[in-house]
């Protein structure tokens, strides 16, 4: 049973130009978490998406990102026009369901470099 | 005020050593209580999951949250150098599953 596949595992992109980021979930896993880690902090909370919902996009910034989950296929995270801040490690997390004895299992992130 | 704070590193210690890892936060909805670690250039695995106050012992290591007093910490004991790796506490109002507030981190090196 594979784990969380992300990727690209490691991703280069210049300034002004579209980064996607991609997260299939673990088998059977309905429920998709996005965190961002910046260079010495923590991780931190950016969306929670079920199939074809945003069930919370508190963590988003309110531009240049956006996050979906099809019936079909895997969540893509998109950043537009990146910049150098949003250079990062972005990881997402798969759970089966909502529900308080449920751990969500975490891939192994797809690192952006902006140039 | 950060939400969870986290004692700032790195940390290095011998072989075999009892290590002590903590984390206070300021949000007391928070009620689930999660240490991960994580390994340079791989994503976070849970090592340890506690609902509200109290202790949990899993093989050599034993997670203790104060809810009176917002602490939660992590102990290892005799450390081994697979153990070298950096430790995130994390919070959430609703499960381990759901969104978390993560501390910064700190680093552990266990010597041999």
């Amino acid at each position: 049973n594979a784990g969380v596949m992300q990727n690209p595992r490691h991703l280069v992109r210049r300034r002004g130009q579209e980064a996607r980021l991609r997260c299939s979930p673990m088998k059977g896993h309905s429920h998709v978490y996005w965190y961002r880690q910046l260079p010495e902090e923590g991780l931190k909370f950016m969306v929670y998406l079920q199939k074809e919902n945003i069930i919370d996009e508190s963590g988003m910034p309110k531009e240049r990102f956006s996050a979906e989950f099809p019936k079909e296929g895997p969540s893509i995270l998109r950043i537009q026009q990146v910049v150098r801040g949003d250079s990062a490690a972005y990881f997402c997390a798969s759970s089966p369901q909502q529900g308080v004895d449920t751990e969500a299992f975490f891939g192994q992130g797809t690192r952006l470099t902006v140039v | 005020q950060k939400e969870v704070e986290q004692d700032p590193g790195p940390l290095s210690v011998p072989e075999g050593a009892i290590v002590s890892l903590n984390c206070t936060y300021s949000n007391s909805a928070f009620q689930y209580f999660m240490w991960y670690r994580q390994y340079s250039r791989k994503g976070p695995e849970l090592l340890m999951y506690t609902y509200s106050s109290g202790n949990k012992e899993d093989g050599r290591f034993t997670a203790q949250v104060d809810k009176s007093s917002k602490y939660i910490s992590l102990f290892i004991r005799d450390s081994q150098p697979s153990d070298s790796a950096t430790y995130l506490c994390a919070m959430s109002r609703t499960g381990a599953n759901s969104k978390l507030t993560f501390g910064k981190g700190i680093t552990l090196s266990v010597r041999p």
